[in-house]
């Protein structure tokens, strides 16, 4: 299985400064059909996850432009250019260019 | 709107068999995959496994090959996840997520708590 390692693992912020969180997959997420499966998602406390980025770097229907992906093969990121209060809760990357799909550990977003 | 709607909370006691639904509405339920996801208390997210509801093919996680069935039915639009053989670390949220063209999980159920205990 690919491996999905998140860093950091819990990031306090100050509202209104900017967020980054980092994803690292053991191996290349880009598929035979060109694609890298790469996604992000959100998870407020008490909430099914909701997905932000979908394929690296496309934001899903609704999300705010605050949020941004970025990277290749193996290495991704997640930025929110200012944070929000309701931007608080954990983060997930997730892989399904290999069909055995999985998820980063998470990291927590808390404000300072 | 896409709406995921799931069963509601279960208990069981170890050995027994769970079976979660999840209703889905808002789009052509043929069109497109489902994943299982699961999430103990206070931890991350753990995928369980994929079921094309266009022909019934499956993927499972390795840990619940041969504990784990997904089918689906077409008719009613609803997509189960069975787990058999339950343990204590089964206790879990359960969610089913649509695999959206966009390439992502892009609707979630609301979760089902299944709660393994003597």
């Amino acid at each position: 299985d690919i491996v999905m390692t998140q860093t950091p693992l819990s990031s306090p912020v100050t509202l209104g400064q900017p967020a980054s969180i980092s994803c690292r997959s053991s191996q290349s997420l880009v598929h035979s059909d060109g694609n890298t499966y790469l996604s992000w998602l959100q998870q407020r406390p008490g909430q099914p996850p909701r997905l932000l980025i979908y394929k690296i770097s496309n934001r899903f229907s609704g999300v705010p432009d605050r949020f941004s992906g970025s990277g290749a093969g193996t290495d991704f990121t997640l930025k929110i250019s200012r944070v929000e209060a309701e931007d608080v809760g954990v983060y997930y990357c997730m892989q399904a260019t290999q069909s055995l799909y999985t998820f980063g550990q998470g990291t927590k977003l808390e404000i300072k | 709107q896409v709406q995921l709607v799931q069963s509601g909370a279960e208990v069981k006691k170890p050995g027994a068999s769970v079976k979660v639904s999840c209703k889905a509405s808002g789009y052509t339920f043929t069109s497109y995959g489902i994943s299982w996801v699961r999430q103990a208390p206070g931890q991350g997210l753990e995928w369980m496994g994929w079921i094309s509801a266009y022909n019934g093919n499956t993927n499972y996680a390795q840990k619940l090959q041969g504990r784990v069935t997904m089918t689906t039915d077409t008719s009613t639009s609803t997509a189960y996840m069975e787990l058999r053989s339950l343990r204590s670390d089964d206790t879990a949220v359960y969610y089913c997520a649509r695999w959206g063209s966009s390439g992502g999980l892009d609707y979630w159920g609301q979760g089902t708590l299944v709660t393994v205990s003597s």
